[in-house]
């Protein structure tokens, strides 16, 4: 199946820093998607890229989707302990978009 | 709107016990259904999904299955669990390939095997 893979896998940051997470496709993507999961919870989207270089901002989030649509970025502005969580990036197979690959995860843990 | 349920939140069970995990969805019809593990610290493995009532698709060959009775019913099950099984169980929903949304997550069920 379809590779996603993210980095770093953990990142401590202290309050106020920026942060980044990268997503690497090994395969070209349709769209992918930007999932949040808090401590203990369930994921939930974010927002879904589509288009070849695009960028997306929610407030200090911003997310970037490469030209060659193999790879993504998600970028937060002067973190906040409640940017704590774990965030994922999904991909579907192609464009089956009955089946959606979630990457490895970058666990974010910020620190007040 | 739609919500989706699942339960339990919480099962700790023994080696080579049996297992059932329903995932009930409300709000929409004839959703695409998803069953995912979560080992912990890890990313989301996707296990099964379907498109409809009885058609099942599954991504890794393993100790589980999964079946929809109904069109809104996912069930994921085990004959006999292992160690390995433990993990967060998240069943999720979406709109499919016509329709390219995104997931719904339900709460999830934390399955230790002991």
């Amino acid at each position: 199946g379809q590779q996603v893979m993210q980095i770093p896998q953990y990142q401590h940051v202290q309050e106020g820093e920026d942060f980044t997470t990268y997503c690497n496709s090994s395969t070209t993507l349709s769209n992918i998607q930007w999932y949040k999961q808090r401590p203990g919870g369930h994921p939930v989207f974010l927002i879904q890229l589509v288009k070849s270089g695009e960028v997306k901002k929610q407030k200090r989030l911003t997310f970037q989707f490469g030209e060659a649509k193999k790879n993504s970025s998600l970028h937060i502005t002067a973190t906040q302990t409640t940017d704590v969580g774990t965030y994922f990036c999904a991909g579907p197979e192609g464009y089956n978009f009955n089946k959606f690959y979630f990457g490895s995860g970058t666990k974010l843990n910020v620190k007040p | 709107s739609q919500t989706i349920h699942q339960w339990p939140a919480t099962l700790v069970q023994p080696v080579g016990s049996p297992l059932s995990l329903e995932c009930t969805v409300e709000g929409t019809s004839n959703p695409n259904l998803y069953w995912y593990r979560q080992a912990a610290g890890r990313g989301l493995q996707l296990l099964f999904y379907s498109v409809g009532i009885g058609q099942i698709s599954s991504e890794v060959p393993q100790n589980l299955s999964a079946s929809r009775p109904q069109d809104r019913q996912f069930i994921l099950s085990s004959k006999k669990l292992l160690l390995s099984d433990s993990g967060f169980y998240l069943c999720a929903w979406g709109g499919g390939w016509d329709m390219n949304t995104e997931a719904f997550f339900g709460q999830g069920t934390r399955l230790t095997v002991v």
